[in-house]
């Protein structure tokens, strides 16, 4: 969807370092999630938001944390990241009932 | 956790051939969503489902919410070469409240042969 933006696109990085994960919406939305897909599995919530301040997690939540400072700006923080958490990240924002999704972030820990 | 059991897994069609596909869960859903997933890019939704028995088409593209709440469907007629990519269904179950989380299948490859 147009207007929810995810950054970086694409980034490598090593074991252990920590990783911060961008998403923007222009859509003044209240609810905001951010999901990981991975083969076999399909998308699994790690955590989301409802407001500014307000998250939640989600059924993958380990090793992750967010922040919603703005109504606007979801981050999706691994704190010491590993192998296990590359894979691909999707933000998402809702609009009633319906969710809409960001392109992605392909994120590889070697 | 709940999951949603999508069929078929994978699909190799002939182009002008018609598609089905289906989710089932375990639970009952407020809200039954179908997305389309190209290589590379995010889920883009093609139909919204929000009450039992609804039948909705956007295109060619035909979902409806089973009666029972447990199910939806997604057909797809006269198919063409760029159908293909993942399809995924998506249910908001009713004990997710005014959080809209939702369980996601596992995805429906569709490939289709011009």
């Amino acid at each position: 969807d147009a207007g929810i933006t995810q950054s970086p696109r694409h980034k490598v990085t090593e074991t252990g370092t920590p990783v911060t994960l961008r998403c923007h919406q222009t859509e003044n939305h209240r609810y905001m999630y951010w999901y990981r897909q991975d083969p076999g599995h399909g998308l699994r919530l790690i955590h989301y938001s409802y407001g500014v301040k307000d998250t939640d997690k989600g059924e993958v939540s380990d090793g992750y944390s967010v922040s919603r400072s703005k109504t606007e700006d979801f981050l999706l923080t691994l704190e010491s990241a590993t192998s296990s958490q590359t894979s691909v990240y999707f933000c998402a924002m809702a609009s009633g009932n319906t969710i809409y999704f960001g392109e992605g972030s392909w994120l590889t820990v070697v | 956790g709940q999951q949603l059991n999508q069929s078929p897994q994978s699909m190799f069609i002939q182009e002008g051939e018609d598609v089905s596909m289906n989710c089932t869960s375990s639970s009952i859903f407020n809200t039954w969503l179908w997305y389309k997933q190209d290589p590379g890019e995010g889920p883009v939704l093609l139909i919204a489902l929000y009450k039992a028995g609804e039948l909705t088409s956007n295109g060619r593209l035909t979902a409806q919410f089973g009666t029972t709440r447990k199910d939806s469907f997604l057909n797809i007629s006269a198919s063409i070469p760029s159908d293909v990519g993942i399809y995924f269904c998506a249910g908001q179950p009713v004990e997710g409240g005014a959080t809209n989380k939702l369980i996601f299948g596992t995805g429906t490859l569709l490939a289709v042969q011009p």
